[in-house]
């Protein structure tokens, strides 16, 4: 079954303890990003990766890392959680982009993370 | 700058009502592509649609149905006869081709509740 995979579900942590996120795919999707929502403002994009190795920021990427190793997997790094980054977290993947394709993109099943 | 705007924060209706909601969006891009989807209560997103910008036509699938109006820059969708099932809130994206940063970005509205009473 096509699906984008994340882990944990929920995590409630601690200000200051570092956490990763982790995030799978299995249809050899090029392009994967990573997402929060909060509630008034919708989704916005934290980082975003093209391809293997090749990461950069979206909106709202301070206080968060992502690495790009292997193809299938996106994890989102956060080095010194605080309260300002509880929130719904979703990873996102999709084919090629640089062709200009209109592929849709599909997301996993968030991860909810509270941070006291 | 891209920008969704989805006016109705939320709305409430009774089981076989039709239901319409609303979308406009802002882009400078001539190239560019729409998003529905739905957010249930166990939280996934749900992907509902893509409408290209140079596809004006409207699409209909079972109960849900899309308008596309470039002239209005809009792109609403509408439940005919709702159902409880149709409970969640539901959300527009606008993705461009512009390159730069937060390439392939979709910019969401800020999601629009919908609620069906039976």
């Amino acid at each position: 079954e096509a699906q984008v995979t994340q882990n944990p579900r929920y995590l409630i942590t601690v200000t200051g303890k570092k956490l990763t996120v982790t995030c799978s795919q299995n249809m050899n999707h090029e392009y994967m990003s990573w997402y929060r929502q909060d509630p008034g403002l919708g989704l916005r994009q934290i980082y975003y990766s093209m391809n293997v190795e090749v990461t950069d920021k979206g909106d709202v990427p301070e206080g968060y890392k992502v690495s790009r190793k292997e193809k299938r997997n996106f994890p989102l790094i956060l080095e010194s959680p605080s309260p300002n980054q509880t929130s719904l977290y979703f990873c996102a993947s999709s084919g090629n982009l640089l062709l200009g394709s209109a592929y849709e993109q599909y997301f996993g099943p968030g991860t909810r993370l509270t941070v006291t | 700058a891209q920008k969704v705007t989805q006016a109705q924060t939320e709305i409430s209706v009774v089981e076989k009502e039709d239901v319409t909601l609303d979308c406009v969006y802002e882009t400078r891009d001539t190239t560019y592509y729409l998003f529905w989807y739905k957010q249930p209560p166990s939280g996934e997103l749900v992907f509902l649609i893509r409408r290209n910008s140079f596809d004006e036509q409207n699409e209909i699938s079972g109960r849900y149905s899309w308008n596309f109006q470039k002239s209005t820059s809009s792109f609403n969708f509408t439940i005919t006869a709702s159902q409880v099932v149709d409970s969640a809130v539901y959300f527009c994206a606008l993705r461009d081709n512009a390159g730069g940063t937060s390439y392939g970005k979709l910019t969401f509205g800020q999601g629009t509740i919908l609620t069906v009473h039976p």
